[in-house]
């Protein structure tokens, strides 16, 4: 089975810097995805993380931990338009992508 | 820009009822899913398919059936809808080898469905 965790709830603001934790036990674990999520919208893909270390893609950087079972989303610079939802996800060679439940961050002026 | 189209944003049912929520996808993508999101819950997987006739059960296929006879289009069928599938309905596409080693889905709208 699969089974992440994430926090519910993140408040920060403008300008600051956020990091959203996942942990995940998943068996045939592939990689780790990072989705967002604004009110009534569709998730939208943002990174992933096939392999141990951090990808940087302009103000959001993900990092993942296999020996740990561990990965983050850095959000930088942080705008009022990242207040969203954020997903970690995690991929299984059983070719099933699990989602955590979500972490709401809002962004204060 | 990949477009998946879900065919209804809001549903009202009542319980027996059968549902068809329709999904269609533009970028000729192999695979197809369909999640249901549910608050404190997150998305969890119901079924996908990774080719045309080809279905998987996903993590909670209980109640529902889907169908693929075109590429391009994925549905999903509550056969006797229920209370507790009311939810919002989430339908995704992704290339294959990209989609399964990535993990990027692209997802449609969604479909909110309330049973009564």
């Amino acid at each position: 089975g699969q089974s992440l965790e994430q926090p519910s709830e993140v408040t920060a603001v403008e300008g600051a810097i956020v990091q959203i934790n996942c942990t995940y036990q998943t068996s045939g674990f592939y990689g780790l995805s990072w989705y967002q999520q604004h009110d009534g919208g569709a998730p939208t893909f943002l990174s992933y993380n096939g392999l141990d270390g951090l990808e940087e893609t302009g103000r959001f950087s993900s990092f993942l931990s296999r020996s740990d079972s561990y990965g983050y989303l850095l959000l930088q610079e942080l705008q009022m338009k990242d207040s969203a939802s954020y997903f970690c996800a995690a991929g299984s060679n059983d070719y099933k992508l699990s989602f955590g439940a979500g972490t709401t961050v809002t962004v204060r002026a | 820009d990949v477009k998946v189209t879900q065919s209804s944003r809001y549903l009202v049912k009542r319980t027996g009822e059968k549902v068809f929520l329709e999904c269609v996808q533009d970028m000729d993508h192999e695979n197809m899913f369909w999640y249901r999101q549910d608050p404190g819950l997150g998305l969890r997987l119901i079924y996908f398919s990774y080719d045309v006739k080809m279905k998987e059960k996903g993590d909670i296929p209980e109640g529902y059936s889907v169908s693929r006879e075109k590429k391009e289009r994925f549905s999903l069928i509550l056969e006797s809808a229920s209370t507790n599938q009311t939810s919002m309905y989430l339908c995704a596409s992704s290339p294959r080898d990209r989609g399964w080693i990535t993990g990027e889905l692209f997802f449609g709208e969604g479909s909110r469905l309330t049973v009564l």
